[in-house]
């Protein structure tokens, strides 16, 4: 089956620091991945959704200068979080879909971010 | 706007039948998802309905009505190891996954 995989699983930083996440599709080409984040006991809220070769198209509220998103090939996404505060401590997962088989998310395993 | 409700929590016993219910009221509609959350862990799929009835799948069911904007996830034979959050999601016609607030399952012995 399809896997996504997310690098790193946990990440601790200070608060003013850059912490870039990685979002791989294994065994498929992603041409679309999807950026979500979730607090404590909160579902999941979409942040982003990147199509490989162009720029990211952000939500509502969300601010793409503190969100970098990268999807440089068909295979990876990064989401760089720019001068992390304690603010943005969340549990960030991203999904993957292919081209062909467009109401099929497959999710990565989430990366926990606390910023100190 | 968007807005997919669910129960915040609900308990049941081993063995026992549960239905966690889900409304919504989206920009569209192209179909719905039901998917488990252990804490700490990425969803994982368990079902998705396009049409109105019911799918069956082992211990688990789905079931749409699209003109009510309903659907439940019915679990059988419950086991402990089905503690976990059961969100539903409904993917709209912008092309977006939006996610309800999350049904947190306690299964007790």
């Amino acid at each position: 089956g399809a896997v996504v995989s997310q690098h790193p699983s946990r990440v601790i930083c200070k608060s003013g620091t850059s912490v870039k996440i990685e979002c791989r599709s294994l065994d498929f080409q992603a041409t679309t991945m999807f950026w979500y984040r979730q607090f404590p006991k909160k579902s999941l809220m979409l942040m982003a959704t990147s199509n490989e070769g162009s720029k990211a198209t952000y939500e509502q509220g969300v601010e793409k200068d503190k969100f970098l998103i990268n999807h440089a090939s068909l295979t990876l996404s990064t989401l760089t979080v720019t001068s992390a505060h304690p603010e943005d401590s969340s549990f960030y997962i991203c999904s993957a879909r292919e081209e062909w088989n467009t109401d099929t998310q497959y999710f990565g395993p989430g990366t926990r971010l606390t910023v100190l | 706007g968007q807005n997919i409700d669910q129960p915040t929590e609900m308990t049941a016993t081993e063995g026992a039948i549960v239905q966690i219910n889900c409304t919504y009221q989206t920009s569209g509609f192209n179909g719905l998802f039901w998917y488990q959350q252990h804490a700490g862990e990425a969803p994982t799929f368990l079902s998705y309905n396009v049409l109105d009835g019911l799918e069956e799948k082992g211990r688990f069911s789905s079931f749409l009505s699209r003109s009510k904007g309903y659907s439940y996830l019915l679990l059988k034979e419950l086991q402990m190891k089905d503690s976990a959050s059961y969100l539903c999601a409904v993917w709209t016609n912008t092309d977006k996954l939006i996610f309800g607030t999350g049904t947190r399952l306690q299964v007790f012995p």
